[in-house]
């Protein structure tokens, strides 16, 4: 089992709605999570960071955690054109402060 | 956010030449830094784990010999791909861990082809 899973393939939204991103990881002491987008060509960057169970927002992001499930989520509300990119989840790994990271969701916002 | 700087942004080599990536963490100090490499449409593939004063930790299937790592200051990591033939071709990023906040903040990455 890959130790970040992002599965769903690119996702296409309408401006204005709502982008939904899942996630899920194997560690169970995995403690902090982020949330990357990354334009194509550039670096990651970091967008969101989540540690304890159920919800943070920021601004038009949401980021949701459940560590019984070992799931983190991301909501983009009010999608915008410049938020097409991908975005990859990540999770420290127990211990060692490794950062694994997903294979990443790419997200097209449809004007 | 904290700054993490990568030079050069862009370089091309010949094969068999070496090639060296810095990473400077610009206003925090990083004990902890990560290299990664990531091909055209691929995620982000973790090559090794440098902590400062000690030798890196490479991933599985990682040639240490090939790709040199050192993290001699608390500010500056530098990769040297050794012997580099077209297939290292590829984005190369570095991250630095800002242990205050415990979060990992990302050069803007080099890109090397290797002709």
């Amino acid at each position: 089992q890959k130790e970040v899973e992002q599965n769903s393939g690119p996702l296409s939204v309408p401006e204005g709605a709502i982008a939904s991103l899942n996630c899920t990881y194997s560690d169970r002491g995995s403690q902090s999570f982020f949330w990357y987008r990354q334009y194509s060509g550039k670096s990651p960057e970091l967008i969101m960071f989540i540690y304890s169970n159920g919800d943070k927002e920021d601004g038009r992001f949401t980021a949701q955690l459940n560590k019984a499930s070992q799931y983190v989520s991301l909501l983009i509300r009010d999608s915008q054109p410049s938020d097409s990119a991908t975005y990859l989840c990540a999770a420290t790994l127990g211990g060692n402060n490794r950062l694994a990271f997903g294979k990443g969701n790419q997200v097209v916002v449809i004007p | 956010g904290a700054v993490v700087s990568q030079h050069p942004s862009r370089v091309i080599c010949k094969s068999g030449t070496s090639v060296k990536i810095e990473c400077r963490s610009l206003d925090f100090q990083a004990t902890t830094m990560f290299w990664y490499r990531q091909f055209p449409k691929k995620s982000l593939m973790l090559m090794a784990t440098s902590n400062e004063g000690s030798k890196a930790t490479y991933e599985q299937g990682v040639e240490k010999d090939k790709f040199l790592i050192n993290h001699a200051s608390l500010t500056l990591s530098t990769l040297t791909v050794t012997s580099a033939h077209p297939e290292d071709s590829s984005f190369y990023i570095c991250s630095a861990l800002y242990s205050g906040q415990d979060l990992a903040y990302f050069g803007e990455g080099s890109w090397l082809t290797v002709v």
